[in-house]
């Protein structure tokens, strides 16, 4: 039982490149969600998904796209990196009801 | 979902218990409160949650004031490893998306 897998788990871009961070769960777990966390800070949401087929923004969407074509996926993508968007990046599952979130470990993403 | 006020930073001495509060004034009464804690800038990882009742597990103990108006978090026996940022957070429930404030710095000294 994996859990929550975040790939790559480190990655360097170029300013105005895209990319796409990946993101599964073999827990078959409905919600989903990306996190970024910047230096000393918390937190901060970018999107969630309460299921397949189904996103909403968090607190900072812009930059940022995604899609959950399946239970298990929920890629995120930036459509042309800035530097503001150097970041650790988490992506977090939970099941249904009162139950806890699992995280994966985090991309460590670095825009030049 | 309610906002959440914690001291940005605390010690604690290893094998000490270590008492974490957590203010939530405006909590409504059905949010949850849950304990994160992210070690090293690792991803969070879930510690307890509850709703009225004080509740334990093999981590860590939970207590609520009669009025749900803050909690403590307590880690019995802390160890060096128990260093990390801890985080209170209300939610109405686990699938809300979670809302992360800065959370308290535990240090845990031998």
């Amino acid at each position: 039982n994996a859990g929550v897998t975040q790939t790559p788990k480190f990655q360097v871009l170029k300013t105005g490149q895209s990319m796409t961070l990946q993101c599964a769960q073999d827990m078959n777990h409905e919600y989903m969600s990306w996190y970024r966390q910047d230096p000393g800070m918390g937190l901060r949401l970018i999107h969630y998904s309460v299921g397949a087929g189904i996103t909403d923004q968090g607190e900072v969407p812009n930059g940022y796209n995604v899609s959950r074509s399946t239970t298990e996926d929920f890629p995120l993508r930036l459509l042309s990196a800035a530097p503001s968007q150097t970041s650790v990046y988490f992506c977090a599952s939970s099941g249904e009801g009162t139950t806890e979130a699992f995280f994966g470990q985090g991309t460590r993403l670095t825009v030049v | 979902d309610a906002k959440t006020t914690q001291p940005t930073s605390m010690d604690c001495a290893e094998g000490r218990a270590a008492n974490l509060p957590c203010n939530h004034s405006t909590i409504s009464g059905n949010e949850y409160v849950y304990w994160y804690r992210q070690i090293h800038s690792q991803g969070p990882q879930y510690i307890i949650h509850g709703l009225k009742n004080n509740e334990t597990n093999e981590m860590a103990s939970l207590i609520i004031t009669e009025d749900r108006k803050s909690s403590t978090l307590i880690l019995p026996h802390a160890t060096l490893r128990d260093t990390a940022v801890y985080y209170c957070i209300a939610v109405h429930s686990g699938n809300t998306p979670l809302v992360f404030g800065k959370g308290t710095r535990l240090s845990v000294i031998a």
